[in-house]
């Protein structure tokens, strides 16, 4: 079984300042491991996905994230957040054997202050 | 590319009545979907996942009998909510995958917001 810890429920950061989300997740296999952002009221964005090879990923709109395998960690990050950054950011793991299912955090809302 | 198309974005109706929640996948075929709920400011509930031409597996705690998964093609997988109380209202989303691979990435359609009166 597989889990997902994001124990941010909330940052508050101000316009231009650097930001990390965390995330660690808990697996009896080896898992792939995702980031999501979500705007009020849709569906869910990819914002950038860990498959394999080197550990730090980049994604879209700035947004980067490092694999950390010892301490079960996908950390997200970005340099310099915008007002438009403002919105819910969810951890996704999913397991590379066995029962195909996709389990996600319990997300963080990310606000910026101007 | 990857667009998914659910409708209706929201929807009242009336309790004991059954609502049907459409996901489409408009330019991929979906081999696998995945429909969850999500409640206020929390994470999304895996309910169930549904393969083409076959039933689909729900999550333990959700009642099969009253969300009725179908799948029956590549490109529509439909919920249904039967005989919908009060409790049933939430926000729900559906996701496919375009490729039958384990590293694929989700695509999301924008969630149906279900309230029950």
């Amino acid at each position: 079984a597989q889990s997902v810890t994001q124990l941010d429920s909330q940052v508050p950061v101000f316009e231009e300042a650097p930001v990390e989300l965390r995330c660690n997740y808990s697996s009896s296999v080896s898992v792939y491991l995702f980031w999501y952002v979500q705007y009020p009221n849709q569906g869910l964005q990819l914002l950038l996905k860990y498959l394999s090879g080197s550990t730090l990923v980049k994604g879209i709109n700035g947004f980067e994230a490092e694999f950390n395998k010892s301490q079960t960690s996908f950390h997200l990050r970005k340099p310099s957040v915008h007002i438009s950054d403002t919105a819910e950011y969810f951890c996704a793991v999913s397991s590379r054997s066995g029962t195909y299912k996709y389990i996600f955090g319990t997300g963080t809302r990310l606000k910026v202050l101007a | 590319g990857a667009v998914v198309s659910q409708h209706p974005s929201w929807v009242i109706c009336k309790s004991g009545t059954s609502v049907k929640i459409e996901c489409r996948s408009l330019d991929f075929q979906a081999t696998t979907m995945f429909w969850y709920r999500q409640f206020p400011k929390q994470s999304l509930m895996l309910m169930a996942t549904s393969n083409e031409g076959s039933k689909a597996t729900y999550e333990q705690g959700v009642e099969k009998d009253k969300f009725l998964i179908n799948h029956a093609s590549l490109t529509l997988s439909t919920l249904t909510v039967t005989s919908a109380h009060p409790e049933d209202s939430s926000f729900y989303i559906c996701s496919a995958t375009s490729r039958d691979s384990r590293g694929s990435p989700l695509h999301f359609g924008n969630g149906t917001r279900l309230t029950v009166t």
